[in-house]
């Protein structure tokens, strides 16, 4: 099941500098987008979300695109942290009505002091 | 602020063996989900949960799997037969409706099956 795909496994940028996390999918059907955030031996925390009308949406540090004609969306974290450092899953869901998320496989965020 | 909270934080069984793992809820959610992460990989859906029935469950989700609200508060995943391949983290989670909002997960349970 390919449906959300996050093709960087890891990223490692500098204290500071901005953060861009990608994810591509490829059913249309999904009404909603999540972004978690996740730290060995814990569960997923989850960061934020857009709605699938949305182009945007801003939280914080943190703000989440939606490219609908691309099937695209990219997570932005403005000033990146060292408590940054963390994998993170995209999710889609809405494709149907009972709350299953689809995740994609994560990406390494390594944000260096 | 409200947690999912998972039990026992680790388990480790012999193949062949039942398993049961335990999660509680946040109060006030209807819809529960049980998710798997083999170590490595992708968090995969394995099931959802809403008034007192599977609601939609994965491929992974054969015979061996069961699901249970027991009572007002626990909401179990039960393993009949464990197999090697079954060794992953599994997640609860919880979520009052099924929208972009409130999708709570717990610490997970780590399964090892020897």
């Amino acid at each position: 099941d390919q449906q959300v795909k996050q093709n960087s496994p890891s990223l490692s940028v500098q204290e500071g500098r901005i953060s861009i996390l990608n994810c591509d999918y490829t059913n249309s059907m999904f009404d909603y987008f999540l972004w978690y955030k996740k730290y060995p031996a814990e569960g997923p925390t989850f960061l934020i979300s857009i709605s699938s009308i949305k182009d945007k949406n801003e939280d914080g540090r943190f703000t989440v695109f939606l490219n609908k004609s691309a099937k695209h969306l990219s997570l932005h974290i403005v000033p990146s942290q060292p408590g940054d450092s963390a994998v993170y899953f995209c999710a889609a869901g809405g494709s149907g009505n009972t709350g299953k998320l689809i995740f994609g496989q994560g990406t390494t965020l390594q944000v260096k002091p | 602020e409200p947690e999912v909270t998972q039990t026992p934080s680790h388990q480790v069984t012999q193949m062949g063996q039942e398993v049961i793992l335990r999660c509680v809820p946040i109060s006030n959610h209807l819809y529960f989900y049980w998710y798997r992460q083999i170590l490595g990989q992708k968090v995969e859906f394995l099931v959802s949960f809403y008034n007192n029935e599977i609601s939609e469950k994965s491929e992974i989700f054969d015979d061996q799997f069961s699901v249970e609200r027991p009572d007002g508060s626990n909401f179990t995943l039960k393993i009949r037969s464990t197999k090697l391949e079954d060794s992953a983290m599994y997640f609860c989670a919880s979520s009052e409706v099924t929208n972009l909002y409130g999708y709570t997960f717990g610490s997970g349970t780590r399964l090892t099956v020897v």
